[in-house]
């Protein structure tokens, strides 16, 4: 499968741990990009790199969220201090621009669940 | 900033009725516009999408949406619905930039559900 791939697929997590996501987005793409989903809601999204530079961050990323992607191919999310309200599905997207910008190509995301 | 709305949270329709989904954004100017679905256990996966041109867009699967800039809308159409379109719409937006394009942004999605 050469599409999006997120790691893991399911995280279970006392209150107050650290966890971190791993993304490895569709190989040539440039653009990678974070989204949350909640029950109900559509993906709200939290942040994106153009290939290893973070471009943006939404006002949904606390300062106990960071991200990373050191050599613009693979991408971290890292929760420090987990609360219950972190408990989402954390989407991952990619896509190529080269002037004009494809589509994103989601993954199948990780759920987190925060007891 | 832009923001979508999906006025029907959750539709439930007979195999073979018409489907109409609404979505309405919100910006005043150059936006493209998407229509993802998540089938249950999977991935959003792209439905169509509106870059420029034709504002009456056809996508996979037998579906289509129509842009009415005036309207500020992007509804999401099939004329006869099956049992395997049983899924959650996502309508979404972003604002056309060279180079590159904003991050989408989703309404709250519609669930779909088809019944025999």
């Amino acid at each position: 499968d050469t599409g999006v791939s997120q790691d893991p697929r399911h995280k279970i997590t006392k209150r107050g741990q650290n966890v971190t996501f791993r993304c490895d987005p569709i190989s040539e793409h440039n653009r990678l990009y974070w989204y949350r989903q909640t029950l109900g809601q559509g993906p709200e999204f939290l942040t994106y790199f153009q290939n290893e530079a973070q471009l943006e961050k939404s006002r949904l990323l606390s300062d106990r969220f960071s991200a990373e992607r050191p050599k613009g191919s693979f991408s971290t999310l890292e929760i420090q201090r987990t609360e219950q309200g972190d408990s989402a599905m954390y989407l991952c997207a990619s896509s190529l621009v080269i002037g004009e910008d494809t589509e994103a190509f989601f993954g199948q995301g990780t759920r987190l669940t925060v007891v | 900033a832009q923001s979508v709305s999906q006025h029907n949270h959750h539709v439930i329709l007979s195999e073979a009725a018409s489907l109409e989904l609404g979505c309405n954004y919100s910006y005043g100017g150059t936006v493209n516009l998407f229509w993802y679905v998540q089938y249950p256990g999977q991935h959003l996966q792209l439905l169509l999408k509106y870059f420029s041109g034709d504002p009456l867009v056809k996508g996979i699967k037998g579906f289509e949406a129509e842009f009415i800039k005036s309207k500020f809308s992007f509804n999401l159409r099939k004329p006869s619905v099956q049992w395997s379109d049983t899924a959650e719409y996502f309508c979404a937006v972003n604002v056309a930039l060279d180079p590159g394009n904003t991050p989408l942004v989703f309404g709250k999605g519609t669930r779909l559900s088809v019944i025999a």
